[in-house]
């Protein structure tokens, strides 16, 4: 079955920028979308169709895709932005599949 | 502003069937959305399973397909899942969502005897 893969973790200071990678087979022909999740909370769209943000979403987060990787640039972190991150994506056939989810520390 | 909320029983029995329903409110089930299940097990990641069209097109996770059917209630306005012979790794919370767009509470769904 098609996977997505993600770094476990990512630990930045406040300031700093954050990525988080997702890999997939399928990238390349595929958007990618990203979530942000915290603790107790139903996932927020940050990212879609690779590199696009949705209104609310602040200009620190970005987006890009180049070949089989997907990445969510958070520049200028701040200590809100520690969550889970997950990626999310289809395969060839229009499946969708989530990548393991990252947990981003900011201290 | 289009609100879903999930409700359906919290505890469910082995080799029972979960049944959840998402009631869209504030919107037409039947605008251009797919409309998903996504679960969630305690401290995992999360899942998509499955997602269904207002015309009743469906996807489904392949891991998953040989025991779970989404449908839709037009009339209603809402959708439903229904996922047979679960066993205690079933035990999550359970979202329903307009993935790009909306996204339900969450419903945390138990299984054990």
């Amino acid at each position: 079955s098609y996977e997505l893969t993600q770094p476990p973790s990512v630990s930045v200071s406040p300031g700093q920028t954050a990525r988080i990678t997702c890999s997939g087979d399928a990238l390349p022909k595929k958007y990618a979308y990203w979530y942000q999740q915290k603790s107790g909370q139903a996932p927020v769209l940050v990212i879609y169709e690779d590199s696009k943000r949705p209104s609310g979403i602040p200009e620190r987060f970005s987006g890009s895709r180049s070949g089989t990787m997907a990445t969510l640039t958070i520049s200028g972190a701040q200590v809100e932005d520690e969550a889970d991150y997950y990626c999310y994506s289809t395969d060839s056939s229009g499946m969708g599949v989530f990548g393991g989810g990252t947990k981003l520390t900011v201290l | 502003q289009v609100q879903l909320q999930e409700s359906g029983p919290g505890l469910v029995k082995p080799s029972g069937t979960l049944s959840l329903t998402c009631a869209v409110s504030g919107g037409s089930i039947t605008s251009s959305n797919w409309w998903s299940w996504v679960r969630q097990p305690p401290g995992k990641g999360l899942e998509w399973i499955g997602e269904i069209y207002h015309s009743g097109s469906t996807n489904y996770n392949p891991s998953l397909k040989s025991r779970v059917i989404i449908s839709v209630d037009k009339s209603k306005n809402q959708f439903s899942l229904k996922l047979s012979s679960v066993t205690a790794a079933d035990t999550a919370v359970y979202f329903c969502a307009s993935l790009f767009d909306y996204w339900g509470q969450g419903t945390l769904v138990t299984v054990s005897s």
